[in-house]
């Protein structure tokens, strides 16, 4: 079973300070990775893509992907309370990457209080 | 261009029935995915399409289906309805550009919430 996990939170934190989320996947062989966020009564919005080693910047959000420790994390810098929602991990586990199969991990609730 | 639409938004069914959910993907996009989320089990991958064929699917019993037709719009259906498919049902659409082409970004409708009494 291809596993994604995430720590539910909820992770507070205070405004304009700097959120992490975590998250560790068990397919050593997964190659793309993605974060989407959700508010309640909503649908999932992608925030950003990952697919190499490294960090990978855009606007106040920064994807970090380690494929050895088989973890990828976000940081959210200038936290807003408009970042409050829940933050969805998400691994395309089709084999050989071909298509689309997301194993979603079960989302961390950021809570950025003013 | 318009995002990925889905129609119903919401389903009321008995035990029983069986149900039909449509996804219309974002222009151009031709692969389609289907999700189910639910509190207790979360994020679930139903299956995808693409080029009419299923491309992927999922860990989920027979009764859930689904096709693609030529203009890559999709549907799915849940035959014989149970009260654990009382969920919300996420479709995604991404642009996959060949047919072995690496996973691109995936991005979903409101989604339909289905409501089995």
């Amino acid at each position: 079973q291809k596993e994604v996990e995430q720590n539910s939170g909820p992770l507070s934190v205070p405004e304009g300070a700097i959120a992490s989320l975590n998250c560790t996947y068990s397919d050593r062989g997964s190659q793309s990775f993605f974060w989407y966020r959700q508010y309640s009564g909503k649908s999932p919005e992608l925030i950003m893509f990952i697919y190499s080693n490294g960090d990978k910047e855009d606007g106040r959000f920064t994807a970090q992907l380690n494929k050895a420790s088989q973890y990828v994390s976000l940081l959210i810098r200038d936290s807003q309370p408009s970042d409050s929602a829940t933050y969805l991990c998400a691994v395309n586990q089709a084999d050989n990457n071909a298509g689309n199969m997301l194993t979603f991990g079960g989302g961390t609730r950021l809570m950025v209080k003013p | 261009k318009a995002g990925v639409t889905q129609t119903p938004r919401y389903l009321i069914k008995t035990r029983g029935q069986q149900v039909t959910l449509s996804c219309s993907p974002i222009s151009g996009h031709r692969s389609v995915s289907w999700y189910q989320q639910t509190p207790g089990q979360g994020l679930q991958f139903l299956f995808e399409y693409f080029s009419e064929t299923q491309r992927n699917k999922g860990n989920f019993p027979g009764r859930f289906s689904g096709r693609q037709f030529s203009n890559s719009r999709s549907e799915m259906n849940v035959s014989t309805l149970e009260l654990g498919d009382s969920a919300l049902y996420l479709c995604a659409s991404s642009l996959t550009r060949t047919s072995g082409g690496a996973a691109e970004t995936q991005y979903f409708g409101p989604g339909t919430r289905l409501l089995v009494l």
